[in-house]
């Protein structure tokens, strides 16, 4: 089964600081990976898509990295703020059954202390 | 417009009752998911239906039926469910079922609480 590990669980930092996510999975057969923030009891917001064959992907204070070979993805948050608490998830997109799906990791609970 | 709207919001049911989950979405997404998540879990792959036809059950016990009536909406169905099926149930939806144009949307969930 695949299997997609996010570490570390939880990371706690001051305000202003940049930071790295990391997410890792199995099998290199992947069609693209998504980063997604959940807050408490919500749904998923997607932050970025990194299609397979994209190195990365930015959007304002984020960029995402996707190594495929080595079976890793990065998230970035520059100048990280108070309203950047949540949890992030990655989730690896391939082919399941015929039918694209996505596998999620556990997560890292992020805190960023005012 | 990003949105796939779900409701209710929040649903108490007991293990005898018959209720429903509705999932929207406006996109012209033909790809659509139910995703069942668990307190401090990840989110976990019901069901996907491609162009209205169920395309992927993940095992799912009988007692959740999914039901995709047109291209824009998504239906799940409860009945007899047991208090271990309390959890956060996700709605999502992409462009199409293919490797291209995959981006998931979510929507806010249905908290689902079985007594």
């Amino acid at each position: 089964k695949q299997e997609v590990t996010q570490i570390p669980a939880a990371l706690s930092v001051p305000e202003g600081e940049n930071l790295v996510l990391n997410c890792s999975f199995t099998d290199s057969a992947i069609y693209n990976l998504q980063w997604f923030r959940q807050d408490p009891g919500k749904g998923l917001t997607s932050l970025l898509l990194i299609q397979s064959s994209q190195r990365e992907q930015t959007s304002g204070r984020l960029n995402a990295s996707l190594d495929k070979s080595s079976g890793r993805s990065t998230l970035y948050i520059a100048a990280s703020q108070p309203g950047d608490s949540a949890t992030y998830l990655c989730a690896k997109g391939d082919s399941g059954a015929g039918s694209y799906q996505l596998t999620f990791g556990k997560g890292t609970k992020l805190s960023v202390i005012p | 417009d990003t949105e796939v709207t779900q409701t209710p919001k929040h649903l108490v049911m007991g293990m005898t009752n018959k209720k429903s989950l509705k999932c929207e979405q406006h996109m012209g997404h033909r790809a659509m998911y139910w995703y069942k998540q668990k307190a401090k879990k990840p989110p976990e792959l019901m069901f996907v239906y491609s162009y209205e036809k169920l395309s992927i059950n993940e095992s799912v016990p009988s007692r959740f039926s999914p039901e995709c009536p047109n291209s824009s909406l998504l239906n799940l169905h409860l009945h007899a469910l047991q208090p271990e099926d309390s959890a956060l149930y996700l709605c999502a939806s992409s462009l199409g079922p293919g490797p291209l144009n995959t981006e998931a949307f979510f929507g806010q969930g249905t908290r689902l609480t079985v007594v």
